[in-house]
């Protein structure tokens, strides 16, 4: 068990709809990453945020956004979805975010869009 | 742009026996890190092993070890004494800029009795 929750496990939705998913990082981690999983693109960065702040963003779509709260949890909010969008939605948290703080998953939520 | 090469898709081992999976990189950056993953069928992202680009010695994790070689930008992790349990999709990742990770394509490995 990495510690990093992820709700839900999974999410079926039809196109157009918006979603969100949740994660809670690690106890004492201050860094959180969204990253998205497809079988044609692999691990695909999507943002990151460090106490609260953005601190790096990927290819990640006007149609998504993210933050993070002050207790720390953050929110991965898809939105106009298309069936594109389909993959497994990974949050990963660290301790500090950088040098060789290695990154911890959830276990990931699969989103299907039909 | 920084990145990431794992050029094996697949690679079969036998039970017992040692199997080495290959990671190629690309930084201009002098200070990095290089880490390894395993995403079982379960799907879950399991951290196996951290190598940093200063470090003098080859990491290593128990049963895996990382084969660093800086000049010709390599970080093949070795896994010795397979199981069947070591099944599962393993990821290079190397962190960029400092903060994020990029990943390879991952190598599907199956261990064999």
């Amino acid at each position: 068990d990495s510690g990093v929750t992820q709700t839900p496990k999974h999410l079926i939705t039809a196109t157009g709809q918006r979603v969100t998913l949740r994660c809670s990082p690690r106890s004492g981690d201050l860094s959180v990453y969204w990253y998205q999983q497809s079988l044609d693109q692999g691990l695909q960065f999507l943002i990151q945020y460090y106490n609260g702040e953005e601190r790096a963003k990927g290819n990640i779509l006007e149609r998504f956004s993210a933050q993070q709260f002050p207790d720390l949890h953050s929110e991965l909010n898809l939105s106009s979805l298309e069936l594109g969008d389909s993959a497994l939605y990974f949050c990963a948290s660290s301790a500090t975010g950088q040098g060789k703080s290695p990154l911890h998953f959830g276990n990931g939520t699969r989103l299907t869009v039909t | 742009a920084q990145k990431i090469t794992q050029t094996q898709p697949g690679m079969f081992v036998q039970e017992k026996e040692a199997v080495t999976l290959d990671c190629t990189y690309d930084t201009s950056d002098q200070s990095y890190g290089l880490f390894w993953y395993k995403q079982p069928s379960s799907g879950e992202m399991i951290f196996l092993i951290y190598q940093g680009s200063y470090d003098e010695q080859n990491a290593t994790e128990g049963r895996y070890s990382l084969n660093f070689q800086k000049a010709r930008k390599s970080a093949n992790l070795v896994i010795s004494a397979s199981q069947l349990g070591d099944s599962a999709m393993y990821f290079c990742a190397m962190r960029e800029g400092q903060y994020k990770l990029i990943f390879g394509t991952g190598t599907r490995l199956q261990v064999f009795p």
